[in-house]
């Protein structure tokens, strides 16, 4: 079965600065990889993901994350942060050959964005 | 697209009732739908999954005679708490998967319950 880290329980930013989230991931294989953003109170909402082919990825509202088969990781990104990006990201792993009984999350990094 | 909806949004309900949340997919057919629970501040838990026509699939741990999950047709999946107490209050989120080979799940926006 896979398992998703992330180390980073809290992350603080200035707006307009570049922001990392660090995503880990145990698998046998290559699984699917997905980054999730939830505001307060709202369900998930699909920022990229990545199934094959490029290991970087654009998503919506300016991130892009990379995948990197030798350090299974999945690192989320963004050269400049605004304040509506606070919020609490989770970074989630599908195995390829399962269909939905193996799709887990990782325990979720809340962003704060100082003004 | 992959729109999915809940219903209600927030209930409260008192100890002892029985409480009924809609996921609905609302522009695609589902034919598997997956129940989380999200205690405050923490991640998403599985607690079961679904496919169309058939019983539901329960995680480790998870009552299935306390949380009843029906999914009686394509866009709509049902999951019951029974006989609610205080410690059944949490954010439930469904998902639902249209059966491509990729394991994506589009999600809803959750229903906050709160067992007084």
């Amino acid at each position: 079965a896979q398992s998703v880290t992330q180390p980073d329980i809290h992350i603080t930013v200035s707006e307009g600065a570049s922001l990392e989230l660090r995503c880990n991931y145990s698998y046998g294989a290559t699984p699917y990889l997905f980054w999730y953003v939830q505001s307060p109170g709202q369900g998930l909402q699909l920022l990229l993901k990545y199934f094959s082919g490029d290991t970087l990825v654009q998503g919506i509202k300016g991130f892009e994350a990379e995948f990197k088969r030798s350090q299974s990781s999945f690192n989320l990104r963004k050269p400049s942060v605004h304040w509506s990006d606070a919020a609490e990201y989770f970074c989630a792993v599908g195995a390829p050959d399962n269909y939905g009984q193996n799709f887990v999350f990782g325990p979720g990094t809340r962003l704060s964005v100082l003004p | 697209g992959a729109v999915v909806s809940q219903h209600p949004s927030r209930v409260i309900c008192k100890s002892g009732t029985s409480v009924k949340i809609e996921c609905r997919s609302l522009d695609f057919q589902a034919t598997t739908m997956f129940w989380y629970r999200q205690f405050p501040k923490k991640s998403l838990m599985l607690m079961a999954t679904s496919n169309e026509g058939s019983k539901a699939t329960y995680e480790q741990g998870v009552e299935k005679d306390k949380f009843l999950i029906n999914h009686a047709s394509l866009t709509l999946s049902t999951l019951t708490v029974t006989s609610a107490h205080p410690e059944d209050s949490s954010f439930y989120i469904c998902s639902a998967r249209a059966g491509t080979a990729y394991n994506e799940q589009f999600f809803g926006p959750g229903t906050r319950l709160t067992v007084l």
